[in-house]
């Protein structure tokens, strides 16, 4: 069974700080990576697809690194805005076609204006 | 817009109704997927579709629920006999391609709530 696990839960930052979350998953049957930002009353929106160990995605102030031999992905927003504020979630598709997502059940950020 | 559409966006009704939620993916997309989130859980796997062929379902989804997908466009997801335990944020996405990689594009979301 695949487990996805995020930390920290939620957090609560000042404006203008840099702040980053985890993801952790099982290294083993690895085959992507998926980031997610959910503002509420929003639909989630797709931030990065992580594939290969190493990998670095960018997205103007939002960045994640990916390390699967690890099991685990970083996700780095500098310099946090008030409009930052939402839930971040990482996903993983399982083994076999469907590609279902598995879902850690994110890190709520708050960005205190 | 061209995103993926839900409604209705928010539905109460009382315990033993049915319900009906409609998704309407991005067009050209051959995958349909629906998840539930429900208070403090990630969202989780209910079903999904490749075209009009419903390919797999949860053991999440019990006899009360069935989804269509028909002529491979709009889905309809429908609870019968509703209960308070079915209460939760029913999300769609749509994808183009079946690979690990392929970003599932999500709608709003239809939030329930049973009473």
């Amino acid at each position: 069974i695949l487990n996805v696990e995020q930390s920290p839960q939620s957090l609560h930052v000042q404006e203008g700080d840099s702040t980053n979350f985890t993801c952790s998953f099982p290294s083993s049957n690895f085959y992507a990576l998926h980031w997610y930002r959910w503002e509420t009353a929003k639909s989630p929106e797709a931030l990065f697809v992580m594939t290969l160990n190493g990998d670095e995605k960018k997205k103007g102030r939002i960045s994640a690194t990916l390390n699967t031999k690890e099991g685990y992905s970083y996700l780095y927003i500098k310099g946090s805005q008030p409009e930052d504020s939402a839930t971040y979630l990482c996903a993983l598709p399982g083994a076999g076609n469907n590609r279902k997502l598995i879902w850690g059940l994110g890190t709520s950020l708050a960005v205190n204006p | 817009d061209t995103g993926v559409s839900q409604n209705p966006r928010h539905k109460i009704t009382k315990r033993g109704q049915n319900v009906t939620f409609r998704c309407d993916p991005i067009s050209e997309h051959n995958r349909l997927y629906w998840y539930r989130q429900t208070l403090g859980q990630g969202p989780e796997f209910l079903t999904y579709f490749q075209n009009e062929a419903q390919l797999e379902k949860s053991r999440l989804l019990s006899d009360r629920f069935s989804a269509e997908r028909p002529k491979g466009s709009f889905s309809t997801l429908e609870i019968q006999r509703t209960e308070q335990g079915d209460s939760a944020m029913y999300l769609c996405a749509s994808s183009l391609g079946s690979t690990a990689q392929e970003t599932q594009y999500f709608g709003p979301g239809t939030r329930l709530l049973v009473l």
